[in-house]
């Protein structure tokens, strides 16, 4: 089965400053990249995904790339402030099964 | 409804008892997952339902662990003889719908301890 492997699990950063992510997968047949933000004490939400038809896609401050070839996937927060603390899960599925499979989440910290 | 309902919101049970949680998906969404969250650490699949096919269960972690979803809407999480390993927050999510296929829709959790 699929294997995300993400990292790192911590992360602490200036307001301002950019914040990356990096996430692998295992299986070549995964097509759907999602990534999640989970505020303390809150649910998880998708922020943005990707799909393997695209390189890179971006939606204001946050942008995701993708490189099949590697089978990795970069989450990218540009400007970070203090409301993007949380902690992000990058996601892979495959076409053959529904259900996403996360990595291990990495906890984001903006320091003001 | 208007999200994803998921109750007891906290359940405190002994040893060897046996829990259900429930899941009450948006309605319409036609997917439904069970996904576990131990303290600090990722999302575990555990179950996933899709309209009427046969689900997938290949994330349950032993026999203990049984789900059914009834009428298409309506999931239950039960765990027999509860671990003390069992101890987690239980997430359901629900996608499909206007939302599309591929965005899942978490509700809140249930929280289980096992004493």
């Amino acid at each position: 089965g699929e294997n995300v492997e993400q990292h790192p699990s911590t992360l602490s950063v200036q307001e301002g400053d950019s914040a990356v992510i990096k996430c692998t997968y295992s299986d070549s047949a995964s097509n759907y990249f999602p990534w999640y933000k989970q505020e303390l004490g809150k649910r998880p939400q998708l922020i943005i995904d990707i799909r393997s038809n695209v390189g890179e896609k971006k939606d204001q401050r946050i942008a995701v790339t993708l490189n099949k070839t590697a089978k990795h996937f970069s989450l990218h927060i540009t400007e970070t402030q203090p409301e993007d603390s949380a902690v992000y899960f990058c996601a892979a599925r495959n076409t053959g099964r529904r259900a996403l499979t996360f990595g291990s989440g990495t906890r984001l910290q903006v320091q003001p | 409804g208007a999200g994803v309902s998921q109750s007891p919101s906290n359940k405190v049970t002994e040893k060897g008892k046996d829990v259900e949680l429930r899941c009450d998906p948006i309605s319409g969404h036609t997917a439904l997952y069970w996904y576990r969250q131990s303290l600090g650490q990722g999302l575990e699949f555990l179950i996933y339902f899709q309209g009427n096919s046969a689900p997938d269960k290949s994330g349950l972690p032993s026999d203990r662990f049984s789900a059914e979803r009834t009428g298409g809407s309506v999931s239950t999480l039960t765990i027999q003889r509860t671990q003390q390993e069992d101890s987690a927050v239980y997430l359901c999510a629900s996608s499909g719908g206007s939302g599309g296929a591929n965005v899942l829709t978490f509700g809140a959790g249930s929280r289980l301890t096992v004493l």
